[in-house]
Formats: structure tokens, C-alpha cells, sequence
């Protein structure tokens, strides 16, 4: 079974500052996706942004941007130029898209608080 | 994107009663639904995975006599949470994919239940 990692509680960052959130993995498969989702106070899942395992380039979605290192399990998330409205709960989840009749079962890790402070 | 309505967006019931949580697909047929609960500062645990027109698949630890789901329609997902009992209240969010290329589900927007 996959399991998913995040080792900060919580992180505070300066409005306009950068900060990384991290996340480990543990996989014996290939093929498989990774994202990370917010959930700000309203508690709607929020997809951030989205990684191939088979893709080598990283991802990134204007100011999020991510590190993957398969080899090393890795999948940390990049918000630059922070902003009030990105204090939220941050999720990294995996995906293993096979066998197909599971769909698109998620796991994920246990959240990082990110708090933005003006 | 895809919408996913989840209905209702909170719920207060008396212990021993059944409530019903809905899922619904607005703009796709979801060939598959996820059920999560999710406790205060925590992650989402998923209870249940449920394709449409078949029995749900249960996580480990998850009682599907009490958590009782059913995909009747490729739009419309249940959970009915039986005999509830204060130690159900939590948060409840459905998930909903479709086969056909997407590596993308969409959530609702969760239901608050409280059982008092």
C-alpha cells in the first residue's frame, strides 16, 4: 500500500515570501500521479497542481511550482510570492491509476497549515 | 472543471436516527465515487470506493452495515449514515472521477455532520 508524508505541521510565511512544503512517498509502482490540493477554511478541496511520475519536467501552475524527485520519493511544493488567500490546509496526495476499475482513488498525506501573515 | 455537488452542506441528528448525504455529478457521469471522512485538523480517510451499478468497496476498519452507500445512477452517489451516534459527527466529502483519459477528481463540497 502506497502512504504519503508530511513532516510539517504547520509553516508561516510573509506575505510575498516564498514557501515549501514537503512530502514523501513510498510506492512500488512506476506509473502513478501526484498532486497537491488546498483546502482553504471553506473546506472545498482545491486541485493546486498535478504530476506525472513519468514526467521528468516539473510541474507548475504560476506561483506553485513543485520538485519531484522519483528516485528519491520526493514531491515538494513551491509558493512564491505568497498571498493572503493561499492561508490554507495543503494536502500531497497519490494516485495509482491502475487497475482502472479503482478510478481515481487518492492517498493522502496528513495536511500542512500553511498561515500567510500580512 | 467538473462539478460535484454534495448535499446537504451540513446536517444536525439525533443518536439513533439515519441521515442521508448525497453526491452528485452536475456535468459528467461519474463512473466512480469516493467517500472520505474527515476529523478536525486531520486528513481525509477514505471509507469507500463505489462504481456505478455495483457494490461499494470498503476501506478496512469501515462498518458498511453503518456506512451504507449506493451508486445507483452515473450522476448520483448516497451515503446513509445508520443509527448514528455522536461519535459519527465529523465531515464527509464525496469525490467523483470519470474513465476516459482524466487522472482528475472533483470534490464536493463536503457535508458537517453533527449527531446529538
Amino acid at each position: 500500500a502506497q502512504t504519503v508524508t508530511q513532516s510539517q505541521p504547520e509553516m508561516s510565511v510573509q506575505e510575498a515570501e516564498t514557501v515549501t512544503l514537503s512530502c514523501t512517498y513510498d510506492t512500488s509502482e512506476n506509473n502513478y500521479y501526484l498532486f497537491w490540493y488546498k483546502q482553504p477554511p471553506s473546506r472545498q478541496m482545491i486541485l493546486v497542481i498535478r504530476q506525472e511520475a513519468y514526467k521528468q519536467q516539473n510541474a507548475t501552475e504560476n506561483r506553485f511550482s513543485v520538485n519531484f524527485q522519483k528516485a528519491a520519493k520526493s514531491f515538494s511544493l513551491k509558493i512564491s510570492d505568497s498571498q493572503l488567500g493561499d492561508t490554507a490546509m495543503y494536502f500531497c496526495a497519490f494516485m495509482n491509476p491502475f487497475p482502472l476499475a479503482a478510478g481515481n482513488k487518492l492517498t493522502f498525506g496528513g495536511g500542512t497549515r500553511v498561515l500567510v501573515k500580512p | 472543471g467538473a462539478v460535484v455537488s454534495q448535499h446537504p452542506s451540513w446536517v444536525i441528528c439525533k443518536s439513533g436516527t439515519s441521515v442521508k448525504i448525497e453526491c452528485r455529478s452536475l456535468d459528467f457521469q461519474a463512473t466512480t465515487m469516493f467517500w472520505y471522512r474527515q476529523f478536525p485538523k486531520q486528513s481525509l480517510m477514505l471509507m469507500a470506493t463505489s462504481n456505478e451499478g455495483s457494490k461499494a468497496t470498503y476501506e478496512q476498519g469501515v462498518e458498511k452495515d453503518k456506512f451504507l452507500i449506493n451508486h445507483a445512477s452515473l450522476t448520483l452517489s448516497t451515503l446513509t449514515v445508520t443509527s448514528a451516534h455522536p461519535e459519527d459527527s465529523s465531515f464527509y466529502i464525496c469525490s467523483a472521477s470519470y474513465s476516459g483519459g482524466t487522472t482528475e477528481a472533483f470534490f464536493g463540497q463536503g457535508t458537517r455532520l453533527t449527531v446529538v
